[in-house]
C-alpha cells in the first residue's frame, strides 16, 4: 500500500523559506511516476504547484516558478518543496501526491498524503 | 493557463436523488480530465480520469462523461457518504494543471 505523508514545519516567517518533505512508502520513487506538490488556502480550491520525476526532471506552475524548488532524494525514498519569499498568501495546507504521465504529458493524482497545514506569520 | 470553471457551486440534492456537476475548460483537454471528491480535513480522492474512467476502487454511481471543453460528473444516487466538495482538473499538458473551484453538494 503506497502511503505518503508530508512533514516540516507549520509556521514560517514572511520573506522567509518554507520547506516541506513527503516521504513516500510501499513504493520506489526510483521505480517511476511522477511526485508533485498541491496548496489549498483555508476554504478555497487547490492550486498546483509542481512535479518532479525520480530522474530530477522539474515541472513548476508558471505562476510560481521563480519561487520554487523542487527535489527528490531517492536514497532516502522522498522529496521536497521549498518556496522562497513567502507571504501570507502563502498560508495553506500543502499536499503531496503521486501522478503519473511521461516527458510528453502529465496524468491524473491517484495517491495523496494527508496534507500539512503551513501558516506564514510573523 | 487553461482555466477550469465548476457549476454550480452549490448543488442541493436529496439522499438517493441525481447529481450533475459540469466543468468546463476555456480551451480544449481533450480527454484529459479528472475529478475528485473532497470531504472537510481530509486530502481529495480521485474518482475518475481520462474523463470518464473510475478509479480503483471507486463504486460504479459515479459516471465522468464529455470531452474537448464540457465535462459532466453523476452521481446516480447519492449516499451520504458522497456529500463532499468535488473539483475535476485538466492535466493536458505540462505547461499548468489547474483545477475548477469546486462543487460542493449538500443534502437538501
Amino acid at each position: 500500500q503506497v502511503q505518503l505523508q508530508e512533514s516540516g514545519p507549520g509556521l514560517v516567517k514572511p520573506s522567509e523559506t518554507l520547506s516541506l518533505t513527503c516521504a513516500v512508502s510501499g513504493y520506489s520513487i526510483s521505480s517511476g511516476y511522477y511526485w508533485g506538490w498541491i496548496r489549498q488556502p483555508p476554504g478555497k480550491g487547490l492550486e498546483w504547484i509542481g512535479s518532479i520525476y525520480h530522474s530530477g526532471s522539474t515541472y513548476y506552475n508558471p505562476s510560481l516558478k521563480s519561487r520554487v524548488t523542487i527535489s527528490v532524494d531517492t536514497s532516502k525514498n522522498q522529496f521536497s518543496l521549498k518556496l522562497s519569499s513567502v507571504t501570507a498568501a502563502d498560508t495553506a495546507v500543502y499536499y503531496c501526491a503521486r501522478h503519473g504521465g511521461s516527458y510528453y504529458s502529465p496524468d491524473a493524482f491517484d495517491i495523496w498524503g494527508q496534507g500539512t497545514m503551513v501558516t506564514v506569520s510573523s | 493557463e487553461i482555466v477550469m470553471t465548476q457549476s454550480p457551486a452549490t448543488l442541493s440534492v436529496s439522499p438517493g436523488e441525481r447529481a450533475t456537476l459540469s466543468c468546463r475548460a476555456s480551451q480544449s483537454v481533450s480527454s484529459n480530465l479528472a475529478w475528485y471528491q473532497q470531504k472537510p480535513g481530509q486530502a481529495p480522492r480521485l474518482l475518475i480520469y481520462g474523463a470518464s474512467t473510475r478509479a480503483t476502487g471507486i463504486p460504479a454511481r459515479f459516471s465522468g462523461s464529455g470531452s474537448g471543453t464540457e465535462f459532466t460528473l453523476t452521481i446516480s444516487s447519492l449516499q451520504s457518504e458522497d456529500f463532499a466538495v468535488y473539483y475535476c482538473q485538466q492535466y493536458n499538458n505540462w505547461l499548468s494543471l489547474t483545477f475548477g473551484g469546486g462543487t460542493k453538494v449538500e443534502i437538501k
